[in-house]
């Protein structure tokens, strides 16, 4: 069963727009985490942000900001003022804290996104 | 500074070779991890390891192999069975809900 969905293939959005990606996620577990990477052309994945299944805050760091919710089983990403930059893959992934899983992430397909100058 | 080392970057395999891609954390983590990654596909799980001398089958693990000796090493090696090896490869390392994951290795099949 698809554990992580990211149903936004690819966004496009002009410099200075705020954009937000969808993540919405599955899991029978009462504990998991939930994170975000991006993905750069040149391939490593960079860390975002971890969020405990506990914890339904949301999070802003910067220009970056999370919203976080149990109720809809979402995790959604928005970057305001977009930047050139921020053109990437983002990745939205859940690991489950069940040992039969071995920690492993389950991550989305993935959002291109392209900010147009 | 520690952190994981994937080599190489780029590696082309002739149809029909076996190949080893090789990767190495001095993060003194337990659980190490390889993933695929196809267009479109996002990143699917080869095999994991979380202790020394042990490993799973993750869910694409056919026509892949592993080792996992030393604590800091989990070398994959994409076999001739592989029918479709052309991908980006990621290992990954983890501890307590931490994950580090490497630069990756691009393989092509020539």
């Amino acid at each position: 069963a698809q554990k992580v969905t990211q149903a936004q293939t690819e966004i496009s959005v002009v410099e200075k727009e705020d954009v937000t990606l969808d993540c919405v996620y599955e899991t029978r577990d009462t504990t998991y985490y939930l994170f975000w990477y991006k993905q750069p052309p040149s391939g490593e994945l960079v860390f975002l942000i971890r969020r405990n299944s506990f914890d339904e805050q949301n999070e802003i760091s910067g220009r970056y900001s999370w919203n976080f919710q149990k109720s809809t089983s979402s995790f959604n990403f928005t970057i305001t003022a977009s930047q050139v930059v921020d053109s990437a893959v983002y990745f939205c992934a859940l690991s489950e804290a069940t040992m039969h899983t071995g920690n492993q992430f389950y991550f989305g397909t993935g959002t291109s996104l392209t900010v147009i100058p | 500074d520690g952190g994981i080392t994937q080599s190489p970057k780029y590696l082309f395999r002739k149809e029909g070779q076996n190949v080893t891609l090789s990767c190495e954390q001095n993060l003194n983590h337990d659980a190490m991890y390889w993933y695929r990654q196809d267009p479109g596909q996002g990143l699917r799980l080869i095999y994991y390891s979380q202790i020394v001398n042990d490993f799973q089958k993750g869910d694409i693990a056919e026509g892949y192999s592993v080792s996992r000796e030393k604590k800091e090493s989990f070398p994959l090696t994409v076999t001739s069975a592989q029918k479709n090896p052309t991908a980006f490869y990621l290992c990954a390392s983890s501890i307590a809900k931490v994950y580090t994951f490497g630069s990756g290795t691009r393989l092509t099949v020539v």
